[in-house]
């Protein structure tokens, strides 16, 4: 069990580009949650995955922004014409199916800086 | 519909001195609890979780909460803080309304633990 790996770790970026994080859930674990952190503030949910399928987007998930799982392992979030409200930590999380409580693990998160 | 709310932004506090982080929860369904600790520049880790049974939970570094359903709190707290307890920690819920686990955190307490 190596964990949830998410990269890169740190991204600057100027304002109108293009990102994209990926993340590595823990080998089976099945759900696949996507989340956003600004300063001061708890994680926000932006997104979740069941295998491949992408079951719910938050209202925090402008057009902009888009997620895939295509093989129902690793995903991607990418953040098109990057704005300065989007920097952020972009979380990455993961859990076993089987029922409500099961343990989510949080990857270290991926910083978006945009300037 | 769920929420959490932590009423304190930060709490400093010195080294070998007690601490409670409060809790306050909202939710019309049945709720399991978490908290969660994040260090500097990290991603989240799981301290403690509620999901049935005894209402006093514990971490295996010292740390308790207790789940007390009348006044909707899982306040998590400490006997004796150490240096390195210094961190953010953030509460968390999960609503039981079946269907997959959306985690719904609190804006996090930040721990100062003075030497």
């Amino acid at each position: 069990d190596t964990g949830v790996s998410q990269n890169p770790r740190h991204k600057i970026t100027k304002r109108g580009q293009n990102v994209t994080f990926r993340c590595d859930p823990i080998s089976e674990h099945n759900r696949l949650y996507w989340y956003r952190q600004t300063l001061g503030q708890g994680p926000e949910f932006l997104t979740y995955f069941q295998n491949e399928a992408q079951l719910e987007k938050s209202r925090l998930l402008s057009d902009r922004f888009s997620a895939e799982r295509p093989k129902g392992s690793f995903s991607t979030l990418e953040i098109q014409r990057t704005e300065q409200g989007d920097s952020a930590m972009y979380l990455c999380a993961s859990s076993l199916d089987g029922g409500t409580g099961n343990t989510i693990y949080f990857g270290e998160g991926s910083w978006l800086t945009v300037v | 519909a769920q929420s959490v709310t932590q009423l304190d932004s930060q709490v400093p506090v010195f080294e070998e001195a007690p601490v409670e982080l409060r809790c306050n929860y909202s939710s019309s369904v049945s709720v399991y609890l978490f908290w969660y600790v994040q260090y500097p520049n990290q991603g989240l880790q799981l301290l403690l979780k509620y999901l049935s049974g005894s209402t006093l939970v514990e971490s295996i570094n010292g740390f308790e909460a207790e789940f007390n359903k009348s006044q909707t709190s899982f306040h998590l707290r400490k006997p004796s803080v150490h240096i390195s307890d210094t961190a953010e920690y953030f509460c968390a819920v999960i609503g039981d309304s079946g269907g997959y686990q959306k985690v719904t955190f609190g804006t996090g307490t930040k721990l100062q633990v003075i030497p």
